[in-house]
């Protein structure tokens, strides 16, 4: 059975850095994307970028280019969404999904993990 | 990059109505399309993918159809359900979401 697991629920404050993850099971985690969506609160979903763990292929919406990293470490199975300084802005909803090719839909997603920044 | 626009984003029906949600690309994704369901407090779920082919046990009422840049779902008989938001999704170049369409209850 395929199943992303992600990380637990986070608070932090502005400028603080911050690092969730996502590990994949019940599929070749290497060779499958795994893809990063933002849900701000109330609002729609957000495709913030996408990485291939084989390589660490990594593409990135131009809206996040730069405010965030994506990473992957295929020894055990768990890709990485990364902020090195929070701003209020950022508390939302993550998801991480995978799919099969750069070109395919996201079949399978992970709960969600959400970050709250506040003061 | 690809923008991906949905209509309407918003709408009232009754079960058993027939419903429709359009989305448009602004270039064509040849049939790199794909429709997504949610509900508060979950996550996404894939219904459609390549404008037409419906996802593993997702039920018959569920279509899509179009090509190109104009793109269709449709809801054969609303469900109690099938109340949601529904976003379109294209897959051809990066990803791209649209903004959603929320089915309420009439």
């Amino acid at each position: 059975e395929v199943q992303l697991v992600q990380s637990g629920a986070e608070v932090k404050k502005p400028g603080e850095s911050l690092k969730i993850s996502c590990e994949g099971s019940g599929y070749s985690f290497s060779t499958n994307w795994i893809g990063w969506v933002r849900q701000m609160p109330g609002k729609g979903l957000e495709w913030m970028g996408i990485i291939y763990p084989a390589d660490s292929d990594t593409r990135y919406s131009p809206s996040f280019q730069g405010l965030v990293t994506i990473s992957a470490d295929k020894t055990i199975n768990t890709a990485y969404l990364q902020w090195n300084r929070l701003r209020a802005s950022d508390t939302a909803m993550y998801y991480c999904a995978r799919s099969d090719t750069s070109w395919s839909p996201f079949d399978y997603w992970g709960l969600g993990t959400l970050v709250t920044v506040s003061s | 990059d690809i923008q991906m626009t949905q209509s309407p984003s918003s709408l009232s029906a009754s079960v058993g109505d027939r419903v429709t949600i359009t989305c448009r690309a602004s270039q064509s994704i040849i049939n790199y399309l794909n429709w997504y369901q949610q509900k508060p407090g979950k996550a996404p779920r894939l219904l459609i993918y390549g404008v037409s082919i419906l996802q593993s046990g997702v039920p018959s009422r569920f279509s899509g159809s179009g090509s190109g840049t104009d793109f269709t779902l449709t809801i054969s008989s609303l469900q109690p359900e099938d109340f949601a938001t529904y976003y379109c999704q294209q897959s051809y170049s990066a990803r791209t979401f649209g903004q959603g369409t929320k089915v309420e209850i009439k």
